[in-house]
């Protein structure tokens, strides 16, 4: 099973406000990832970290930001949300020893009104 | 764009069949990856197979890789109605920077 978790798994909030959606994994993993997918379509890699201090911007734009401090934690904001962001958001992580296996939280599925 | 595609979209079989999904995708890859999701779920790794092999089993799964026609399947045999879910295939190939790109995914629906 994978230690990765991703809070919260859903949330339902208006227009313009700001919010972070939370990915922690204790497996020491150097490796983060955020994806998006919007139901029944791929995943779309909208940033990632290769460890502490270390962000990228991924292939799909986003107008969400990351950080990544510490080391299990990788937390997305977006600082005025709106309806377009409604989506499910898949926080991911893989170790150095890099067996290639990417590990999957559970998802938060964000619905903007 | 994105590097994998899946065909088919959907299928629906019934318990007992085997389901077979395929994905093709563009560049010279590392190795392939296959996972499975649930209904509102995240992901789950099924299986890897790198670039130098051409067949790898894990249970009731079996994946081939044919480099040559950029081309990899996955069979689930036997299928159980609890194999119902999303399967995507992922590349990782050396031009991709060590992320994995998704394809669309194949919606399997297995009837009891």
């Amino acid at each position: 099973e994978a230690d990765i978790y991703q809070t919260p798994r859903y949330l339902v909030i208006g227009t313009g406000k700001k919010i972070t959606l939370e990915c922690s994994q204790t497996m020491g993993h150097d490796k983060m990832y955020w994806y998006q997918q919007d139901p029944g379509m791929e995943l779309h890699l909208i940033h990632y970290s290769y460890g502490v201090n270390s962000t990228e911007k991924g292939d799909l734009s986003s107008e969400s930001t990351v950080s990544r401090i510490r080391t299990e934690h990788f937390p997305l904001t977006l600082e005025s949300a709106r309806p377009s962001h409604t989506s499910q958001y898949l926080c991911a992580s893989k170790g150095l020893a890099d067996t290639g296996e990417l590990f999957f939280g559970e998802g938060s599925r964000l619905t903007v009104l | 764009s994105q590097q994998g595609e899946e065909d088919p979209q959907a299928l629906s079989i019934q318990e007992g069949e085997n389901a077979t999904m395929n994905c093709s995708y563009k560049t010279s890859i590392n190795n392939l990856q296959w996972y499975r999701q649930n209904s509102g779920r995240g992901l789950v790794h099924l299986i890897l197979i790198r670039s130098n092999e051409r067949e790898k089993h894990s249970g009731r799964l079996r994946v081939t890789l044919d480099t040559s026609k950029k081309s990899s399947s996955l069979l689930i045999t036997a299928s159980r109605a609890a194999d119902t879910a999303s399967y995507f295939c992922a590349t990782d190939a050396d031009n991709q920077g060590g992320k994995l790109i998704f394809g669309q995914g194949t919606e399997l629906s297995v009837k009891p």
